[in-house]
């Protein structure tokens, strides 16, 4: 079975610090993708970076930073220089494959994250 | 409009009410998705629609009842709901992974409808 898993329910960080969000996964598949996706209080689920499983480099969008290790089965996100905007629920996502053979996504149970002033 | 966007964003119905959420993508893509967010819980997919087909149904009960007339449009009909259905229904599109998408199944969400039925 394919799960996600986010210990941090919550964090706190000061502002311009970094911040790593943590997210282990298990999955039998040899090919998946992994998602991170931040939430504001507005509800719209917002994209923030992918990483492929056969991607060598760890991602990177802007201040955000997927830290992959494939043998751990983690895929942490890093926020570089936090901002006050930052705040919000992240969630780690993978995509894994249905019965019908179609790929859909599964969800952690996702970190809150409050950048402090 | 751009995006996914959803109506209404915010619903209150009763228990014997009838009601209807509605999401449109203009993004050109294939797929298109219904999840479920309780409060405290993980999203939950319920159900997914591929070239307007339903592929899957994620033992959502019948009381939810999902209608994809085309590619760019997706309902989701709601009646004799209980109290615990209050969630945040967010609507999402891709391009269908089986169709060159790839393991890249980045979904792109709408702003959801918040849904409280009393």
């Amino acid at each position: 079975a394919q799960k996600i898993t986010q210990t941090q329910p919550g964090m706190f960080v000061q502002e311009k610090e970094a911040v790593t969000l943590d997210c282990t996964y298990d999955t039998s598949d040899q090919s998946y993708g992994l998602f991170w996706y931040k939430q504001p209080s507005s509800g719209e689920m917002i994209f923030l970076i992918y990483q492929g499983s056969y991607d060598e480099q760890n991602a990177t969008e802007g201040r955000y930073s997927l830290n992959f290790q494939k043998a751990r089965k983690s895929a942490n996100l890093v926020i570089s220089a936090s901002q006050l905007g930052d705040s919000a629920m992240y969630f780690c996502a993978m995509s894994l494959v249905m019965d019908t053979g179609r790929r859909a996504l599964t969800f952690g149970s996702g970190t809150r994250l409050q950048v402090q002033p | 409009e751009t995006g996914v966007t959803q109506t209404p964003r915010h619903l209150v119905m009763g228990m014997t009410n009838k009601k209807s959420l509605k999401c449109e993508q203009h993004l050109g893509h294939n797929a298109m998705y219904w999840y479920k967010q309780s409060a405290k819980k993980p999203l939950e997919l319920m159900f997914v629609y591929n070239f307007k087909e339903q592929t899957e149904n994620n033992s959502v009960p019948s009381r939810f009842s999902p209608e994809c007339p085309n590619s760019s449009h997706l309902f989701l009909h709601l009646h004799t709901l209980q109290p615990e259905d209050s969630a945040l229904y967010l609507c999402a599109s891709s391009q269908d992974p089986a169709s060159g998408g790839g393991a890249n199944n980045e979904q792109f969400f709408g702003p959801g409808t918040r849904l409280t039925v009393l």
